[in-house]
């Protein structure tokens, strides 16, 4: 299924060390979207990019950065500065105010 | 600030009973609201939008906005329809959307 592509599926990260998720979209959105999922939690809002050169801080941003360089492309780096990294990560995009489309998720664990 | 309260974290159904999964919203300006669900692995996905008026896989949702509310109702449950629902704010635009914290039903043979 394409349309938005993350990965890898699954990223194993030592303490101190920073990593990054990748996303992709061939669907020609603008937005796109960062989300935190955790167990009882629902997904939280990381960063967001309305348009390629922008990004704002979402609800959960501590910790976090990402770069919006090409429209296709929103790469996601969870620092050393983000305590409890461990959590699936989901990409989403969306045009207007259309409904987002998801990518299939990350899962990151800390070794 | 928006917000979506979604208040059981759990609901368990038995086949052919009706099911009302509750999502409430705060939000100041227009809101539009969307559910999206996610069934055993696959990719999250929506399931309706409140504009659209539209009934998918026999579930409805109305938007009061008296009581800020847009619970998804469907009268008869079916197994297949045991999933993570989530539902959703967004402020317009390009804007955040806000989820709520989802509710798993479990549909019981």
């Amino acid at each position: 299924d394409g349309g938005i592509t993350q990965s890898p599926k699954y990223l194993f990260r030592k303490e101190g060390q920073n990593v990054t998720l990748s996303c992709e979209q061939n669907l020609n959105h603008d937005a796109m979207y960062w989300y935190r999922q955790d167990p009882g939690q629902g997904l939280r809002l990381i960063y967001y990019s309305q348009i390629v050169n922008d990004f704002q801080k979402g609800d959960i941003a501590e910790g976090y950065s990402v770069s919006r360089e090409k429209k296709e492309s929103f790469p996601l780096t969870v620092t050393s500065a983000q305590k409890n990294p461990t959590a699936f990560y989901l990409c989403a995009s969306r045009m207007g105010n259309q409904p987002q489309h998801f990518g299939d998720g990350t899962r990151l664990s800390i070794l | 600030a928006q917000r979506v309260t979604q208040p059981e974290k759990l609901l368990s159904v038995f086949k052919g009973a009706p099911v009302e999964l509750k999502c409430n919203y705060s939000y100041s300006g227009s809101p539009e609201l969307f559910w999206y669900v996610q069934y055993s692995r696959q990719r999250l996905q929506l399931l309706l939008r409140h504009i659209s008026r539209e009934s998918i896989k026999g579930f409805t949702a109305d938007l009061n906005k008296g009581e800020t509310s847009f619970h998804l109702k469907k009268p008869f449950a079916q197994e297949e329809d045991s999933a993570m629902y989530y539902c959703a704010l967004d402020s317009g635009g390009y804007q955040k959307v806000t989820f709520g914290t989802g509710t798993k039903l479990q549909v019981i043979p």
